[in-house]
């Protein structure tokens, strides 16, 4: 089976272009995470849904950001405008049953804005 | 504040050599995880631990949770550069929904 699906894998764009990071989580699971991994902050959670249902966003770090899941196989975090501060890891990451459970995670998309 | 603290940050050993990595925090844990993460690649869970004072074992790793689950280690004996890689513990607070994790201990084995 094939495992979390993200693209791009890797993004380069300029301060205050838009940027649209994919995920395709494993088929069946039911939970899906973003969350964003630098040198000095780690991984930090930015949004999980449950059953294409946001239910966290807490960890979204402003109005820049935004996430979505119209439908099982399929979610987007745009961030509009960027900023060189956004610049990180985005993994994607799904879990089956409930949001405590093993979670799969994509290989990543690692976004550089100059 | 980070949730879950980890030490040390970095480690770099000999091959053969045993280790001891730690996962502290104040609050209480209804689980804990571990995951390895290797370069360019996406965290992969290598155990979940749930039970205060447990101890699991997967090969040449034991990991255990502190009887009040609040804290976590994982101990790695006669390490092979294979091992190399960010370990991270990860737990879901008692009053929590969602996994947090700690920064990582990333590790270097060399030959």
């Amino acid at each position: 089976d094939a495992g979390v699906i993200q693209s791009p894998r890797h993004e380069v764009t300029e301060m205050g272009q838009e940027v649209t990071l994919r995920c395709k989580p494993i088929s069946g699971h039911d939970y899906l995470f973003w969350y964003r991994q630098t040198m000095m902050r780690g991984l930090e959670l930015l949004i999980y849904f449950n059953n294409n249902v946001p239910i966290d966003d807490s960890g979204m770090p402003e109005d820049r950001f935004s996430a979505k899941m119209p439908n099982a196989s399929f979610s987007t975090l745009k961030i509009q405008p960027s900023e060189p501060r956004d610049s990180a890891v985005y993994f994607c990451a799904s879990s089956f049953g409930r949001n405590t459970g093993e979670l799969f995670f994509g290989e990543g998309s690692r976004l550089t804005v100059l | 504040t980070q949730l879950l603290e980890q030490s040390p940050q970095f480690l770099s050993i000999q091959e053969g050599e045993n280790l001891t990595v730690y996962c502290n925090s104040s609050s209480v844990f209804s689980s804990l995880q571990w995951y390895r993460q290797e370069p360019g690649e996406g965290p992969v869970l290598l155990v979940t631990v749930v039970t205060g004072g447990e101890v699991k074992k997967l090969k040449r790793l034991t990991f255990q949770f502190g009887d009040a689950r609040k804290d976590s280690s994982l101990h790695i004996t006669a390490a092979q550069p294979g091992d190399t890689g960010l370990y991270l513990c990860a737990g879901v607070e008692n009053s929590g929904y969602a996994l947090n994790f700690g920064k990582g201990t990333s590790l270097l084995v060399t030959p």
